[in-house]
This record gives structure tokens, sequence and C-alpha cells, in this order.
């Protein structure tokens, strides 16, 4: 079975920290994909990564950033955590983008910045 | 832009009757649909996937409909369980790169004893 892991299921914050959110996945899939979720929001993209060193901005990518030097793994950067990112966050990897493969999530983590 | 709408952000039945869920989008051309279930505070986890040539999946008690004329999708879960309560999410998908997976707000089913 795919397995996507993340760093911490829970995570509080001061504003102005830099919060790194990490996301490992171990079934060699390209693809790997950040989410937040907030109630009535649904999902929304923040960034993701088709292969090693490569990334694209999603919906909602102000604020964050992100780093995928190694395949398996794909970090969620906050340079300065602020209280509108307390959120669900949400990782995903998929095997690649040219099949409709589905996505694999991780469990969240649920950060919140006071 | 791309929406996608479920109808209901929350439905209520019966144990044991049929629930349908429905998805409809604008501005968007899929190449396929897929339907994810999540469960309070845990990531969605994959059901079903269905593409723009076909029509009906099914899969045990689940079973999916596409109609790109109507821009639209219908799932359903016959004899439906408690355990079957749970948030159901529609997700778009194209083959092109650039344009990703876009997730429906959710309808969140409760199936009563």
């Amino acid at each position: 079975d795919v397995k996507v892991t993340q760093s911490s299921r829970y995570l509080v914050k001061r504003t102005g920290e830099k919060v790194f959110l990490e996301c490992v996945q171990d079934m060699d899939h390209e693809n790997m994909f950040w989410y937040r979720q907030d109630p009535g929001l649904g999902l929304r993209l923040i960034y993701f990564s088709y292969d090693v060193k490569m990334k694209e901005k999603g919906d909602i990518p102000e604020g964050y950033s992100v780093s995928r030097e190694k395949k398996e793994r794909f970090s969620l950067i906050l340079e300065s955590a602020s209280t509108n990112q307390t959120s669900m966050y949400l990782c995903a990897s998929r095997l690649q983008v040219k099949d409709p493969y589905e996505q694999y999530f991780g469990p969240g983590t649920r950060l919140t910045v006071t | 832009s791309q929406k996608i709408e479920q109808n209901s952000e929350a439905l209520n039945i019966q144990e044991g009757k049929t629930a349908t869920l429905t998805c409809n989008y604008t501005n968007y051309s899929p190449a396929y649909l897929q339907w994810y279930r999540q469960d309070p505070g845990r990531g969605p986890v994959f059901l079903l996937l269905i593409r723009e040539n076909e029509k009906e999946k099914r899969k045990e008690r689940l079973k999916v409909t596409f109609d790109t004329t109507l821009k639209q999708s219908l799932f359903h879960i016959t004899a439906s369980q408690p355990a079957d309560s749970a948030t159901y999410l529609c997700a778009l998908d194209s083959y092109n790169y650039g344009q990703n997976f876009v997730f429906g707000p959710g309808t969140r089913l409760s199936v009563l004893p």
C-alpha cells in the first residue's frame, strides 16, 4: 500500500515563526501536492511538484514556499506564519500526471498560529 | 474561473436507502472525474474514477455517472449503512500540465440507523 506520512499531526506556532511541514511518500510517485482545507472552502491547492526540483504554484501560493530535493520528500514552508494560515494541511502524491491516477493523501497536519 | 459545486453541504438519509450526491462544474473540461471519501480529521481516500467517455462506473455498492453535456456527476451509495457516514468529495482533472486537480467543497453524508 502507498503510504504518505506527514511530520506532525498537530502543530502550534507563534505569529512570525518560520514553519516547516514535511511530507514523505514511499511509492516512487512523481507528483506531490500540498493543500490546505478550511471549513466551507474545501481543499485548496497551494503548490504541486511534477518531479524532483520542479514546482508549480497552485491556487493560493502566497505566504508559502516549497522544496523538493528528493523524489520522496516534499516540504511546505511558511516563511513567516500568520494567524490566517491556521488550517489543516494535507499532502498528497500521485504516480504521474499522464494517466488518471488517484491521489494518495497523508493524515494531515492541523496547524494553529497564535 | 473554474467552479465545482456539490449540491447539499449535508445530506441525511435513512439506513438501507440509496444516497445520491451531486457534483456540478463550470468553466472546466475534465478528462476524468474522481470521488473521494473523507472521515473527520483524516485525509481523503480515493473511491472511484470515471473518464469523460464513460457514462457509468460501479464498484460494489457505489455507482458513479458522468454527463459531460450537463457538466454533472452523480454518486450513488445503495443500501446505505451508518458506516458510510463521511464527507464525499468530487475532483476534476485533465491531462493538461498546469491544470491540475480541482476539488469540490464536499457533501457531508449522515446515514441514520
